[in-house]
C-alpha cells in the first residue's frame, strides 16, 4: 500500500494567493482528517470527513479555509486568500472504522510557507 | 485545561539509559489510547496502542491509569535513533467517533 499521499510537498506563495493542498486517503479508509502543525499550537485539527461526509469543521480556523471530499479517493483543502499566520505543515490521515480502533495514518505532510 | 498534557522536555538522556513520559487527560470518557512519535520534519507514526492492563513492545512499556487518567511511555535502553517527540493521544469522547485527540508532544534526545 503506497499509504496516504499529500501533494505538494512544499508550497510557497504570497499572502492573498490562494493554495490548494491535495490527500489521497488509504484505500478502504472510510474517515479522512486535516491537520495544521505549528511549534507554537502543536497539531491541530482542522476537520475530518466520514464516507466523504464533513463530520465535525470546529477547527477550522476561519472562512478562508474550506475543505472538500468528492469522492473516497480524493480530498483537498484550501486557503483563500492565505496568509503569513496560515504558514504551517498541513498533515491528511486516514483511518478505517474496521481496522484497528481510531488508528490513524498520516501522510507525510505539506509544508506551506506564506510570504 | 489542555485535554491532553505532556512535559515538552526535552528530555536529554545517555544511550542506555531508561527514560519515562507522563501524559493526563481530561476526559474520563476517553477510550482509546495511543502513543505516537514523530520524527523531525516528518508525520506522526503510531508507536504502540496502550491498554488497560498495560502492554509491552520490546523496549518500550505502555501503562493507562484510568482513574488517574494518567498514561505513561517507559523505554528502557535508550538507542540514538530513539531521539523524537513522541505524542500522547486519546479519543474524543463519545459522538465523536474517530477524532483523536493529540497532545503536544515530549521530545527525547538520546546523546551517545
Amino acid at each position: 500500500d503506497a499509504g496516504v499521499i499529500q501533494s505538494p510537498r512544499h508550497e510557497v506563495t504570497e499572502m492573498g494567493q490562494e493554495v490548494t493542498l491535495r490527500c489521497k486517503p488509504i484505500s478502504g479508509h472510510d474517515y479522512l482528517f486535516w491537520y495544521r502543525q505549528t511549534m507554537m499550537r502543536g497539531l491541530e485539527l482542522l476537520i475530518y470527513f466520514n464516507n466523504n461526509v464533513p463530520i465535525d469543521d470546529s477547527g477550522m480556523p476561519e472562512d478562508r479555509f474550506s475543505a472538500k471530499m468528492p469522492n473516497a479517493s480524493f480530498s483537498t483543502l484550501k486557503i483563500q486568500p492565505s496568509e503569513p499566520r496560515d504558514s504551517a505543515v498541513y498533515f491528511c490521515a486516514s483511518g478505517s472504522a474496521s481496522g484497528a480502533s481510531d488508528t490513524q495514518y498520516f501522510g507525510p505532510g505539506t509544508r506551506l510557507t506564506v510570504l | 485545561r489542555k485535554e491532553v498534557e505532556q512535559d515538552p522536555g526535552p528530555f536529554n538522556v545517555p544511550e542506555g539509559a531508561t527514560v519515562a513520559f507522563n501524559c493526563t487527560y481530561s476526559n474520563s470518557a476517553s477510550q482509546s489510547f495511543f502513543w505516537y512519535r514523530q520524527d523531525c520534519r516528518k508525520e506522526p507514526k503510531l508507536l504502540m496502542s496502550v491498554y488497560s492492563s498495560g502492554n509491552e513492545d520490546g523496549r518500550f512499556t505502555a501503562q493507562l491509569n484510568r482513574a488517574s487518567q494518567y498514561i505513561s511511555l517507559l523505554i528502557r535502553d535508550s538507542k540514538l535513533s530513539d531521539s523524537a517527540t513522541y505524542l500522547c493521544v486519546v479519543n474524543a469522547p463519545s459522538g465523536n467517533t474517530g477524532k483523536l485527540i493529540f497532545g503536544q508532544g515530549t521530545t527525547l534526545q538520546v546523546k551517545p
